[in-house]
């Protein structure tokens, strides 16, 4: 069946590069999103990739896609405070719904 | 455009008691979801509707659990003789189209505590 791995928790610095990665099983998948989740708030879609790239930047996003090895990964350039939220990796196959990660709690401290 | 909407936001209820909540998508979006989510995990997926079909159901809604989009927009969820292991964060979802990307628009939840 269809599994997403996250790790569970990053911290950093104020200005560094973050990175959050997530694995994921189904090889047919034919999206692969983040979306974030602030306390008290719904997710918000940060961005996606279709499974035929390799990479996609989106201002101060950047998303890594290794096909082979199942592996998505997340980088925030100049990570901010207003950065801290939770992280989720998401896949989708053909016209069928979500499956999830758990989830990186990412904290950003000045 | 106000987003999705999700009501009530909270809700506690005794063991027992039957509960209903409500979600109004995005006007002109035909698909719409329901997640659940518990502490410490991503979103589990409930079930889904197109215009006023619902059509898929996962394995975690059981007969307690009824959905239904009688006109195709707004839409209920009811638990029946909830139980504590019910207690947790039901989130709605809508999108404009099953094909592509189709971004799923999230509203903010509503909290169930089952006491």
């Amino acid at each position: 069946g269809e599994d997403v791995e996250q790790s569970l928790f990053l911290s950093v610095r104020e200005g560094d590069s973050s990175v959050i990665n997530c694995t994921y099983t189904d090889s047919s998948s034919t999206y692969l999103y983040w979306y974030k989740q602030e306390p008290g708030a719904g997710l918000q879609l940060l961005t996606y990739i279709f499974s035929n790239m390799d990479m996609k930047q989106d201002q101060r996003l950047t998303v890594l896609l290794n096909k082979k090895d199942k592996h998505l990964s997340l980088r925030i350039a100049d990570t901010q405070t207003g950065d801290s939220a939770i992280y989720f990796c998401a896949e989708k196959e053909g016209y069928s719904t979500l499956t999830f990660g758990k989830g990186t709690m990412l904290l950003v401290s000045p | 455009d106000t987003g999705v909407s999700q009501d009530p936001r909270h809700k506690i209820t005794k063991r027992g008691q039957n509960v209903t909540f409500r979600c109004d998508p995005i006007s002109e979006h035909n698909r719409l979801y329901w997640y659940r989510q518990t502490l410490g995990q991503g979103p589990e997926f409930l079930t889904y509707f197109q215009n006023e079909a619902q059509l898929e159901k996962s394995r975690l809604l059981s007969d307690r659990f009824s959905a239904e989009r009688p006109k195709g927009s707004f839409s209920t969820l009811e638990i029946q003789r909830t139980e504590q292991g019910d207690s947790a964060m039901y989130l709605c979802a809508s999108s404009a189209s099953a094909q592509g990307m189709d971004e799923q628009y999230f509203g903010p939840g509503t909290r169930l505590t089952v006491t």
